[in-house]
């Protein structure tokens, strides 16, 4: 089965603190997200990735950027965290093959911003 | 623009009773349908999906869905329901391969003994 790794499950952080999400995924998926969960509000797109070195914009990209340099690794980044961040990040792949493309999720960040 | 509406933010159902969960989409054209599952402190599991096709889908611990064009819905029944089957449930669609998963709010399911 694929994994998808969060490796934190759990942060605390204090306002303008400088935050890295990491997300590593074991089976050569092409294709990375990030996205928000927050109650009554589903999950929201905040970025993702077709390929190494690339990256696009989702539907909440502000106050976040993404990096991708290698194909398992899709890292987020809170460049100044502020407490509106506060919330649970969850990193998915996927191997873009013909038919409805299934996301596998990770088990998600829960990050608190002080 | 494209939208997943799940009109119940939490549902509570006795163990044993059936259960219909509602999820509306807004774009004309079929898109690729879909119902995750998160239990709590877990991330999401896919349920079952709808390509084409047979428009009752069969998935995961008894659940089934019926994409119904005409009113742009895909609901997730299961017709008794268990303990363990609390947890919050996610409609998402997409529009073409490759596309961007688009979720609906949410539905949460309690299951009283």
């Amino acid at each position: 089965d694929v994994k998808v790794t969060q490796s934190s499950r759990y942060l605390v952080k204090r306002t303008g603190e400088k935050v890295f999400l990491e997300c590593v995924q074991d089976m050569d998926h092409e294709n990375m997200f990030w996205y928000r969960q927050d109650p009554g509000l589903g999950l929201r797109l905040i970025y993702f990735s077709y390929d190494v070195k690339m990256k696009e914009k989702g539907d909440i990209p502000e106050g976040y950027s993404v990096s991708r340099e290698k194909k398992e690794r899709f890292s987020l980044i809170l460049e100044s965290a502020s407490t509106n961040q506060t919330s649970m990040y969850l990193c998915a792949s996927r191997f873009p093959g013909s038919g409805a493309n299934v996301l596998t999720f990770g088990a998600g960040s829960r990050l608190t911003v002080l | 623009a494209q939208s997943v509406t799940q009109p119940d933010i939490h549902i509570t159902v006795s163990e044993g009773a059936s259960l219909e969960l509602r999820c509306n989409y807004s774009y004309g054209a079929t898109p690729y349908l879909f119902w995750y599952v998160q239990s709590p402190g877990q991330g999401l599991q896919l349920l079952l999906k709808y390509f084409s096709g047979d428009t009752l889908v069969q998935g995961n611990k008894g659940f089934e869905a019926e994409f119904k064009r005409s009113q742009s819905s895909f609901n997730l029944r299961k017709p008794s329901v268990h303990w363990s089957d609390a947890a919050e449930y996610f409609c998402a669609v997409h529009y073409n391969q490759g596309g961007k998963l688009i979720f609906g709010q949410g539905t949460e399911l309690s299951v009283k003994p």
